[in-house]
C-alpha cells in the first residue's frame, strides 16, 4: 500500500507569488491534516479536513487555505508568499475517526526568495 | 491558545542507558498523545501513542506514561542504541468527532553515544 504522498517534493517561489501543494492520503484514510515545520521546531498545525469539510484550523493567516476532494486528496494554497513561509509542509492522514494514527508524508520543501 | 512544552531540548546518553523525554500540555480537552521520531531530512514517524483513558503503554523498549491530572506525559526509551539517535516530538491532540486539533512540542534531539 502506498503511504501518504505529497507533491512536489521541492519548490522555489518568489515573494508575492502563490503556491499549491498536494497530498494523497493512505487508502481508506478520510482525514487529512496540514502542518508547517520550520527548521528546529515541531510541526505547526495549519488545517484538518474530514469528508471535505474543514474541521480544525491553527493560528495561520487567511493567506493559507485548503480543500479536500471527493477522493480525500487535499490541496494547501498559500497566497502572497512571504520569506517566512519558507518551511517544510507536511501532510498527515488518519483513520476515519480523527485524532488517531496520524501518518505523515515526506513533505514539500518550500523556499521563498 | 494550546501549548505543549517539551523537555529537554537536547539529550545525550551512553548506549545501553535509558532516555526520558517529558511533555506538558495546556489543553485539557486533549485526548490523544502520540510520539514521533524524525531523522534528518525524513518525515516524522509514529513510534508510540496513548489515549487519555490509559495511563501507560509499552512497546518493546519504548513506553509512554500519561498523567491527565497533571497534564503531562513522558516517553521512556530503555537500552538505547545508536540508531535511536533522532529528534523526538510529542503531540497533544484534541480529537472529537473528527474535529481534531493538534499541538506539537518543539522536539528533543537525542544522541546515543556508542
Amino acid at each position: 500500500d502506498a503511504g501518504v504522498t505529497q507533491s512536489p517534493t521541492h519548490l522555489i517561489k518568489t515573494r508575492g507569488q502563490h503556491v499549491t501543494l498536494r497530498c494523497s492520503p493512505i487508502s481508506g484514510h478520510k482525514s487529512v491534516s496540514w502542518y508547517q515545520q520550520v527548521l528546529g521546531q515541531g510541526p505547526q498545525f495549519i488545517f484538518q479536513y474530514y469528508e471535505k469539510e474543514e474541521r480544525g484550523r491553527g493560528n495561520f493567516p487567511d493567506r493559507f487555505s485548503a480543500r479536500q476532494f471527493p477522493n480525500y486528496s487535499s490541496e494547501l494554497n498559500v497566497n502572497a508568499l512571504l520569506l517566512g513561509d519558507s518551511a517544510l509542509y507536511l501532510c498527515a492522514s488518519s483513520l476515519p475517526r480523527a485524532g488517531y494514527g496520524y501518518t505523515f508524508g515526506s513533505g514539500t520543501r518550500l523556499t521563498v526568495v | 491558545g494550546e501549548n505543549v512544552e517539551q523537555h529537554p531540548s537536547t539529550l545525550s546518553v551512553q548506549e545501553g542507558d535509558s532516555a526520558v523525554i517529558k511533555c506538558t500540555y495546556s489543553d485539557s480537552a486533549s485526548n490523544y498523545f502520540p510520539w514521533y521520531k524524525q531523522e534528518l531530512g525524513k518525515r516524522p514517524q509514529l513510534i508510540i501513542d496513548i489515549r487519555s483513558n490509559v495511563g501507560e503503554k509499552k512497546d518493546q523498549r519504548i513506553a509512554v506514561t500519561l498523567n491527565k491530572t497533571a497534564k503531562h506525559f513522558s516517553l521512556h526509551i530503555t537500552e538505547t542504541q545508536p540508531e535511536d539517535s533522532a529528534v523526538y516530538f510529542c503531540a497533544a491532540i484534541r480529537g472529537n468527532t473528527n474535529a481534531g486539533k493538534s499541538t506539537f512540542g518543539d522536539g528533543t534531539t537525542l544522541t546515543v553515544k556508542p
